[in-house]
């Protein structure tokens, strides 16, 4: 299962655009890079995915080089509500191939 | 949209009870997964099942069993709990829809274990 590293932590303030950067550098072929939000108290959400380039939809954008061996999560412009862990997942997702989640990186939001 | 609906929020059980984790989803998925989720260790899979009494152990299975009757319903057992296993308890699941599945999570139950 292809490993993920990112920051431990990040601080932005509202109305920034924040950029959190996942190392994968054994992604498999067929592997999807898949980005998740967490607020205290509640379980896991999905936010984006993507297999390359870019992906952009309501929330977030991801772009994925062509190497495929890092991805970046953008939100623009946060707001005191953006402030949640976030967790990059690497994997294929079917039958029998688990997703594996690591620490995530808590972002933290000021006014 | 998807609805994940876990038993408890929270549950206070004594060491060596068996406990007893319900989850229920609502969009006939076909995966359901249980994880725990510790302060700095982030989601581990506990086991997963890809369909009816079908399970697969995850990276931390001892102690815990599992049970899926029906497709919609997967719970989780703790045989005889201890003080380790007080944590946060997610559930989650996901329709075998080929690559880039999506994780749908509930909202969790928080279990001490006195």
């Amino acid at each position: 299962l292809a490993k993920t590293t990112q920051p431990i932590s990040m601080d932005s303030y509202e109305g920034q655009e924040v950029n959190i950067t996942c190392s994968h550098n054994n992604i498999a072929t067929n592997d999807y890079i898949t980005w998740y939000q967490q607020f205290p108290s509640q379980g896991p959400r999905f936010i984006i995915q993507g297999y390359k380039t870019k992906v952009t939809n309501e929330v977030a954008s991801l772009f994925i080089p062509a190497d495929r061996k890092s991805s970046t999560l953008s939100l623009p412009r946060v707001s005191l509500s953006d402030t949640a862990v976030y967790y990059c997942l690497v994997g294929r997702g079917e039958y029998g191939n688990k997703l594996v989640f690591g620490a995530g990186t808590i972002l933290r939001v000021k006014s | 949209d998807v609805k994940v609906t876990q038993s408890s929020r929270y549950l206070v059980k004594r060491t060596g009870e068996k406990v007893f984790l319900e989850c229920v989803q609502d969009m006939d998925h076909e995966n359901m997964f249980w994880y725990r989720q510790d302060p700095g260790l982030g989601l581990r899979l506990i086991y997963f099942s890809y369909d009816v009494k079908m399970k697969e152990k995850g990276d931390i299975p001892e102690g815990y069993s599992v049970s899926r009757e029906k497709k919609e319903r997967f719970s989780l057992i703790l045989e005889s709990a201890s003080t380790n296993q007080t944590s946060m308890y997610l559930c989650a699941s996901s329709s075998l829809a080929g690559y880039g599945e999506t994780q749908y999570f509930g909202p969790g139950t928080r279990l001490l274990v006195l």
